[in-house]
């Protein structure tokens, strides 16, 4: 069965240091999300990307996040300097057309310290 | 934008019992609505999804009601398993939109 994957699963960085969060979508997919979960809160939406440019993103996806599909089978995002406040999981998806079903990886917890 | 409410946070049955999971939502132009079930250390997995032309939809053990008219959809787990302890969120999203607006989370649990 096709599935998202991401890595790595546990990411621990000094606060002010850049991260790259990776996401290997589903081969056939159109569409890539990036989400977070802080712990014990709801998964928010950071940013949707499609045709190869950011097709909506949230107000939590400031100028420190980026995304980017380098080889057209990587989707990553990347938090330049990281806060203590981005400590959370972050979850990468992937679906065929915008309303349908969204494949979730298992997520990466990114911990700043 | 959207803004989904989802009820219980917590919910526990006895295992055979059923589980009923609320969620509202704020926009009338959403069309698109997911249960997800995250298991702990895991992503959210998609188990069932309703579309705002349909009034329900069953898969064996589960199935899911909508209402349009009052923007409440709900969850419904009947002969529930221990298996089926797992946080549920519920989702919209509206069908110009690129994002899944998430309800805050039912954590059930199944007593044996």
């Amino acid at each position: 069965e096709p599935e998202v994957t991401q890595t790595p699963s546990h990411q621990v960085t000094q606060m002010g240091q850049e991260v790259i969060l990776r996401c290997v979508p589903i081969s056939n997919h159109l569409y890539f999300y990036w989400y977070r979960q802080i712990l014990g809160q709801k998964v928010e939406f950071l940013v949707s990307f499609y045709n190869n440019e950011i097709s909506e993103k949230s107000e939590i996806f400031d100028d420190q996040f980026s995304v980017e599909r380098p080889d057209g089978s990587n989707f990553t995002l990347k938090i330049r300097s990281t806060k203590l406040e981005d400590s959370a999981m972050y979850f990468c998806a992937s679906s065929v057309i915008r309303e349908a079903e969204a494949f979730f990886g298992q997520g990466t917890r990114l911990t700043v310290v | 934008g959207e803004n989904v409410e989802q009820h219980p946070s917590t919910l526990s049955v006895q295992e055979g019992d059923s589980a009923v999971i609320k969620c509202t939502y704020s926009d009338s132009a959403s069309n698109y609505f997911p249960w997800y079930k995250q298991e702990l250390g895991k992503g959210p997995q998609l188990i069932i999804d309703i579309r705002s032309n349909v009034g329900e939809k069953k898969d064996q053990r589960i199935a899911v009601t909508l209402n349009k008219t009052a923007k409440h959809f709900s969850l419904h787990i009947t002969e529930t398993q221990p298996e089926d302890s797992a946080v549920y969120f519920c989702a919209a999203i509206e069908n110009t939109g690129n994002q899944f607006y998430f309800g805050t989370g039912t954590s059930l649990t199944v007593i044996p």
